[in-house]
């Protein structure tokens, strides 16, 4: 079952604006992560955020969790044409004992330049 | 130069074969991960490894089986009891901290595999 859905599923905007991307999951969580995908490529990690932390910052990038809600939001800023891509979010879900990520459905991201 | 490997890249079948695909990491990494995705998809946990001889079901481990005889190398097997196994497969390996699942997960290139 995928624990993370992601909102939009897909997104276009110009190169400079800012895109935001929401993932909603279902259960406690230790950390949750966000990953980029080139097509047809592998995913490459892009930040992490523990549940005791409400926003992170990485460049370009802000991540937010709000875990009363299970929800968090990657905004990137002053978007690039480079940036178009597929964005993961995937949870560590706490106390299942499984020690594996699960994946929401991504949003896609086109850059227009 | 550290990183995962998958190979290869592309790879076709006939229906009723069954196939393995590769997957190493030289990034002394305890955990391994494969995941299938599916066009327009998000990526669905097959099995993982934490330890060497040792692993679990993921997901949707139906039709798939794997080893973990080396901390190095997990090869997928996709047998002939996979009822679509046409998909994109992604190998993943990770450090594993004490009390979450993992830190950041490194991913191969993926292995496009077509059965026909």
């Amino acid at each position: 079952s995928q624990q993370g859905e992601e909102d939009p599923q897909a997104l276009s905007i110009q190169e400079g604006e800012n895109a935001t991307m929401n993932c909603s999951y279902k259960t406690s969580i230790n950390n949750l992560q966000w990953y980029r995908q080139n097509s047809g490529r592998g995913l490459v990690h892009l930040i992490l955020i523990r549940s005791n932390e409400r926003e992170k910052h990485s460049g370009r990038l802000r991540v937010t969790l709000d875990t009363s809600k299970k929800s968090s939001s990657l905004l990137i800023t002053a978007s690039r044409a480079a940036d178009t891509a597929s964005y993961f979010c995937a949870t560590d879900a706490s106390g299942t004992g499984r020690r594996a990520l699960t994946f929401g459905s991504g949003t896609r991201l086109q850059v227009q330049p | 130069d550290g990183g995962i490997t998958q190979s290869p890249k592309y790879l076709f079948r006939k229906e009723g074969q069954n196939v393995t695909l590769s997957c190493e990491q030289n990034l002394n990494h305890d955990a391994m991960y494969w995941y299938r995705q599916d066009p327009g998809q998000g990526l669905r946990l097959i099995y993982y490894s934490q330890i060497v001889n040792d692993f679990q079901k993921g997901d949707i481990a139906e039709g798939y089986s794997v080893s973990r005889e080396k901390k190095e190398s997990f090869p997928l097997t996709v047998t002939s009891a996979q009822k679509n196994p046409t998909a994109f497969y992604l190998c993943a390996s990770a450090t594993l901290l004490a009390g979450e699942s993992s830190y950041e997960q490194y991913f191969g290139p993926g292995t496009r595999l077509t059965v026909t």
